[in-house]
């Protein structure tokens, strides 16, 4: 699926900040950022629906999303800690019906050292 | 809220054969699921999406059978191919319907 696309595709940090970015060309107007750590299912962080953002509450203050139009969503990290050593993938649905199916992104595979 | 609890976590079955996942969820009122397939370092694609109102639901390959008495979601690989080699999730639409909860997940391995 290359209608969704995520950069960069790896990341290798300290304790630094940096920000995740994901595109769509489906003309889709909800969009989301899922975490899946390693052998474990994604998990939702924050969903941008008709851009009103809906957060998962056990997502730390850190993590801050940001959707600069429908088709563009960001996702700024402070101070990255372990933990946050995932697969973050990028998502995004046409809103108005709860059957409508999720298309994924490849996901950016953050490291912290 | 909705909670999803799949089985097996992983599952080896020889090129033909047969595998089945089974997904169990807590809502009553769920009415659409999904399965989806992550294979190594790629993103989830969907294999099917299944509404409450059709019990039996047929892909290539694969069946999908939904119980709601047992509030039971179950994939059925038919006839099983090294393509198959996958992670398998079940998702359940909750989020008021905008999003998916995810179950944990079963490795498929097919040899050949």
């Amino acid at each position: 699926n290359t209608k969704i696309t995520q950069s960069p595709r790896y990341l290798i940090l300290g304790r630094a900040n940096k920000s995740l970015e994901c595109e769509q060309h489906l003309g889709h107007n909800a969009m989301y950022w899922y975490k899946q750590s390693a052998e474990k299912p994604p998990e939702l962080m924050f969903l941008y629906n008709l851009k009103q953002l809906i957060r998962n509450e056990t997502v730390p203050s850190r993590f801050i999303p940001e959707c600069p139009d429908s088709s563009k969503l960001l996702l700024h990290i402070s101070a990255v800690d372990p933990e946050d050593s995932a697969v973050y993938f990028c998502a995004s649905r046409k809103t108005g019906q709860a059957n409508e199916r999720l298309f994924f992104g490849h996901g950016t595979k953050l490291s912290v050292l | 809220g909705e909670q999803v609890e799949q089985r097996p976590p992983h599952l080896s079955v020889r090129e033909g054969d047969s595998a089945v996942i089974i997904c169990t969820y807590t809502d009553p009122n769920s009415y659409y699921f999904f399965w989806y397939k992550q294979e190594p370092g790629a993103g989830l694609q969907l294999l099917m999406k299944v509404f409450s109102s059709t019990e039996i639901n047929e892909g290539q390959g694969f069946t999908v059978l939904l119980n709601k008495k047992d509030k039971q979601l179950s994939l059925n690989l038919t006839a099983a191919h090294p393509g198959d080699s996958a992670v398998y999730f079940c998702a359940v639409s909750e989020w008021g319907g905008r999003a998916l909860i995810f179950g944990t997940g079963t490795t498929v391995s097919v040899s050949p």
